[in-house]
C-alpha cells in the first residue's frame, strides 16, 4: 500500500520568512495530493491540493509543487504569519482508490 | 449550518465500558470515514463507508464496529474500552473516492 513520509517533524521560522515542508510517496499510482492544516485543538482542514497532471499550484501565500518522477511533493508558505502556526499534514491518494494516506505531520511554529 | 458534526465532543469513561460516537454530515456527500489521531498526532484511517456500504476496513480491533444507517450518518461503537483507545476520533466525508475530505470537530476520548 501507499506510504507517505513527511519532513521535518518540527519547523520553526521567524515571521515573514518562508517555510517548506516536504513529502515523499511510494505508490506511483497515486495521483492526488492534498495538504491539511490542523490548529491546536481543531479539526484538520484542507488548504491546498494538487493532482498528478499539474506540477505546481499556488493560492496566495501557499504553493504546492509535485515531482512525479522523484515521487515527492512540497508545501511552500511565504511571508509566514503567527496564524500559520499549526500542524500540517500531507497525504496521497491512489488513482481509483478511496484511502487517503497521511504523512506524520509537521509542527510549524512562526515566531515573532 | 454545520457541515460535519460529531457527538459527543468529549468522552471520559472507565476501562471495560462500551461507548458510541455519532457523526452526521449535511454536505450531500456519499462517503464517510472514521480516523483515529493518537497523542503523537498521527492520523490513521479506520473505516470508510460509501452509500452505507463498508469500503475500507483497516486493521482495527473488532471491538470497534461502525454503522451507517444512511449516507449522511456514520456511527462508531466501541466495546470493552481499553486505555490504548484514548485518542481523538475524527469523522470525515467526501464525494466518491477520497478527495477533498471535510472533517468533523473530533471526539476526545479518554479511557481511565
Amino acid at each position: 500500500g501507499e506510504n507517505v513520509e513527511q519532513h521535518p517533524s518540527t519547523l520553526s521560522v521567524q515571521e515573514g520568512d518562508s517555510a517548506v515542508i516536504k513529502c515523499t510517496y511510494s505508490d506511483s499510482a497515486s495521483n492526488y495530493f492534498p495538504w491539511y492544516k490542523q490548529e491546536l485543538g481543531k479539526r484538520p482542514q484542507l488548504i491546498i491540493d494538487i493532482r498528478s497532471n499539474v506540477g505546481e499550484k499556488k493560492d496566495q501565500r501557499i504553493a504546492v509543487t509535485l515531482n512525479k518522477t522523484a515521487k515527492h511533493f512540497s508545501l511552500h508558505i511565504t511571508e509566514t504569519q503567527p496564524e500559520d502556526s499549526a500542524v500540517y499534514f500531507c497525504a496521497g491518494l491512489r488513482g481509483g482508490g478511496n484511502k487517503l494516506t497521511f504523512g506524520t505531520g509537521t509542527q510549524l511554529k512562526v515566531e515573532l | 449550518d454545520t457541515a460535519v458534526s460529531q457527538t459527543p465532543k468529549y468522552l471520559v469513561t472507565q476501562m471495560g465500558n462500551d461507548k458510541s460516537i455519532k457523526c452526521e454530515q449535511n454536505l450531500g456527500h456519499d462517503t464517510m470515514y472514521w480516523y483515529k489521531q493518537d497523542s503523537k498526532k498521527f492520523l490513521k484511517i479506520m473505516f470508510s463507508y460509501n452509500n452505507k456500504e463498508l469500503i475500507i476496513n483497516e486493521t482495527v480491533p473488532n471491538r470497534f464496529s461502525p454503522k451507517s444507517p444512511d449516507k449522511a450518518h456514520l456511527n462508531l461503537h466501541i466495546n470493552s474500552l481499553e486505555l490504548g483507545d484514548s485518542a481523538v476520533y475524527f469523522c470525515a466525508s467526501s464525494y466518491g473516492g477520497g478527495e477533498t475530505q471535510y472533517f468533523g470537530p473530533g471526539t476526545r476520548l479518554l479511557v481511565l
